[in-house]
């Protein structure tokens, strides 16, 4: 079955350093990835997603992702923090449906001045 | 705004209870999820309505049932409650059955703290 497995559950970073957020899959079969971002008291929305198009995918504010074959990767990258950046991230993945989506546990992160 | 309605947004309930918490998708959207964000299990997939009919079934719970009514609205019914079905309940729709490509609206979801 496929998985994602996310390294880091927090990550700090100043405001305007790179933020990067690691994501690994595990999947028999070339994998659909998607990552969703989550504010404080609010429900996910989607960032991004890998549907086997381009390997780099650019999603809303700034973000963008790579999908390395060779490396099993789905990172999220953005060039320079901002302070609304503050929230928790999930990568998720299916093979099948968009009921399927398997989630990642999620890493919070956190921008300081 | 996702354009996703849940209420309530907070219930709070004691062991044994059963209640109900509502989702209205956006407008146009006939399929609704529903997910199950908690500490331990993280965030997983319950259950899918397409149009009135179940179309997919995640980890839910025999003590769980959900249904999906004409008027697009759906209703997921948690009984028997226990300390460990406290969770931020969510819910989502798209517009189509559940095609991979498609993107999930997710409401802000209902905190589900039982004592």
């Amino acid at each position: 079955a496929q998985s994602v497995t996310q390294l880091g559950s927090h990550v700090s970073v100043s405001e305007g350093a790179l933020v990067l957020l690691r994501c690994n899959y595990s999947s028999s079969v070339p994998p659909y990835l998607f990552w969703y971002v989550q504010y404080p008291n609010q429900g996910l929305q989607l960032l991004l997603k890998y549907t086997s198009a381009a390997t780099l995918v650019k999603g809303i504010n700034g973000f963008e992702a790579e999908f390395k074959k060779s490396e099993t990767s789905f990172h999220l990258t953005k060039p320079s923090a901002h302070m609304s950046d503050a929230a928790e991230y999930f990568c998720a993945t299916t093979t099948g449906t968009a009921s399927k989506l398997t989630f990642g546990t999620g890493t919070r992160l956190q921008v300081t001045l | 705004d996702s354009g996703v309605t849940q209420t309530p947004k907070h219930l709070i309930t004691a062991t044994g209870q059963r209640v109900t918490l509502r989702c209205s998708p956006r407008s146009g959207d006939l399929s609704v999820y529903w997910y199950q964000q908690s500490l331990d299990q993280g965030l997983q997939f319950l259950i899918q309505y397409y149009n009135g009919e179940e179309r997919a079934k995640g980890n839910i719970l025999e003590r769980f049932s959900a249904q999906q009514f004409p008027d697009l609205h759906s209703e997921l019914n948690l009984s028997s409650l226990e300390l460990g079905d406290s969770a931020l309940y969510f819910c989502a729709s798209s517009p189509h059955p559940g095609e991979v490509r498609e993107k999930l609206f997710f409401g802000s979801g209902t905190q589900l703290s039982v004592l």
